[in-house]
């Protein structure tokens, strides 16, 4: 069965410098999605990036950016320019490429931004 | 615009009663999930579907059912709530290429 780690239950960074959250993951599939999401105090989740692992280049959407290393089955995310909205529960989260479609979630890295 | 939407968003509920917790999306996704939120687990699946009449057990389905009449609805039941079902819920949509749409979550404590 599939499984994904993240091994950083709490982070903190200064607001505006940049933070890099860790996820591992295990899988014997050769293609997959990962996600990360990221849910505010509102509870809500939210998709912050996604990566196909086919797909060599690195995702970005805007300020965040995700290091994926297939062969390590790595799959962290970067926040640069740290903002105060960004404090928020993050999980990181695995998906199959075909037949099941339900997603495995890690057990989250609260991020709190100082000011 | 389309949604998902979850009812009751808290619910107080005593050791032994049956509970329903309430998903509806207009999005006609195929796809429908029900997750449980727990400090130190992240969300574990309990339930899914596929599609209407298609129901599937997650890892931590026991205590738990679920129906698939129609495509806009998966309603959760807690045939005889525990303690242990104190959690937050939550609801999730998808199409077979995509991620997932969640609701804002349902708030169940068990007394």
């Amino acid at each position: 069965a599939q499984t994904v780690t993240q091994s950083q239950p709490e982070m903190s960074v200064q607001e505006a410098e940049t933070v890099t959250l860790s996820c591992t993951y295990d899988t014997s599939e050769s293609d997959y999605y990962l996600f990360w999401y990221k849910q505010p105090p509102s509870r809500q989740m939210i998709l912050v990036i996604r990566q196909e692992a086919y797909k060599q280049q690195n995702a970005t959407e805007n300020r965040f950016s995700v290091n994926f290393q297939k062969a390590a089955k790595s799959f962290s995310l970067k926040i640069s320019d740290s903002q105060l909205g960004d404090a928020a529960m993050y999980f990181c989260a695995y998906r199959p490429w075909g037949g099941a479609q339900k997603l495995v979630f890690g057990q989250g890295t609260r991020l709190t931004i100082n000011p | 615009d389309a949604e998902i939407t979850q009812s009751p968003r808290h619910k107080i509920t005593e050791t032994g009663r049956q509970v329903t917790l309430a998903c509806h999306q207009t999005w006609n996704h195929n796809n429908m999930f029900w997750y449980r939120q727990d400090l130190g687990h992240g969300l574990r699946l309990i339930h899914y579907s596929y599609g209407v009449q298609d129901t599937n057990k997650g890892e931590v389905s026991d205590g738990y059912s679920v129906s698939r009449s129609n495509t806009e609805d998966l309603p959760l039941t807690l045939e005889s709530a525990a303690s242990s079902q104190t959690s937050v819920y939550f609801c999730a949509s998808s199409i077979n290429t995509g991620e997932l749409f969640f609701g804002e979550g349902s708030r169940l404590t068990v007394l």
